[in-house]
């Protein structure tokens, strides 16, 4: 089994839809939790980390759940320049500290 | 703001021959790594280092090695380049504070031919 899954997608919306992702991690003693963002031909991005409490940054939130051992990122009023892949990334994920990527959730938003 | 500073953006270099790609971070960070990325493999590491001249190998370390002879400077060597080496590469940082996240430099992108 794979320490971080994601859906790959890709997932097609159109422009002011909402859109969810999940992701999946292995290790119930995992640290700590983040969503990056890349774009095509880019280095990853830090879009938000997430709090157990779940967070909200603009049209953005992040939440955890801890006893199901995923993380979700909810976009709403999706635009055009959310289109882009969606990286799920998880600290202690495969026993000790090192940051263990999912492959990514692809986003396409359409006019 | 963290800066991660990677030495070249685009590089293309000859089958055998050996390669350098060197990183660089302003933010006094002890943890370094360098990744490869392709597509549908999603980002694979190669190497880290969580002090200098400290270095542990990732998932992928074969036909590579790196160096950290400076806290800020994490280089990674392609002993002999060879065109299964083809890929994007990301250095990244983080603090020693591990619950942090990641710092990306813009990433290079290789090719061997």
């Amino acid at each position: 089994r794979k320490e971080v899954e994601q859906d790959p997608g890709p997932f097609n919306v159109p422009e002011g839809a909402t859109v969810a992702f999940n992701c999946t991690y292995s290790n119930s003693a995992s640290q700590s939790f983040f969503w990056y963002r890349q774009d095509c031909r880019k280095e990853p991005k830090l879009l938000m980390s997430v709090y157990s409490s779940g967070n909200e940054d603009g049209r953005f939130t992040a939440q955890l759940n801890r006893a199901s051992q995923y993380i979700s990122l909810l976009i709403r009023d999706s635009k055009l320049s959310d289109s882009a892949t969606y990286l799920c990334v998880v600290n202690g994920a495969g026993g000790s500290y090192i940051p263990t990527f999912g492959r990514g959730t692809s986003l396409i938003v359409h006019p | 703001d963290v800066k991660v500073t990677q030495s070249s953006r685009y590089l293309v270099k000859r089958t055998g021959e050996k390669v350098f790609l060197e990183c660089v971070q302003d933010m006094d960070h002890e943890n370094m790594f360098w990744y490869r990325q392709d597509p549908g493999l999603g980002l694979r590491l190669i190497y880290f280092s969580y002090d200098v001249k400290m270095k542990e190998k990732g998932d992928i370390p074969e036909g590579y090695s790196v160096s950290r002879e400076k806290k800020e400077r994490f280089s990674l060597i392609l002993e002999s380049a060879s065109t299964n080496q083809t890929s994007m590469y990301l250095c990244a940082t983080f603090p020693e504070s591990r619950n942090q996240p990641q710092h990306f430099g813009d990433g290079t992108r290789l090719s061997i031919l």
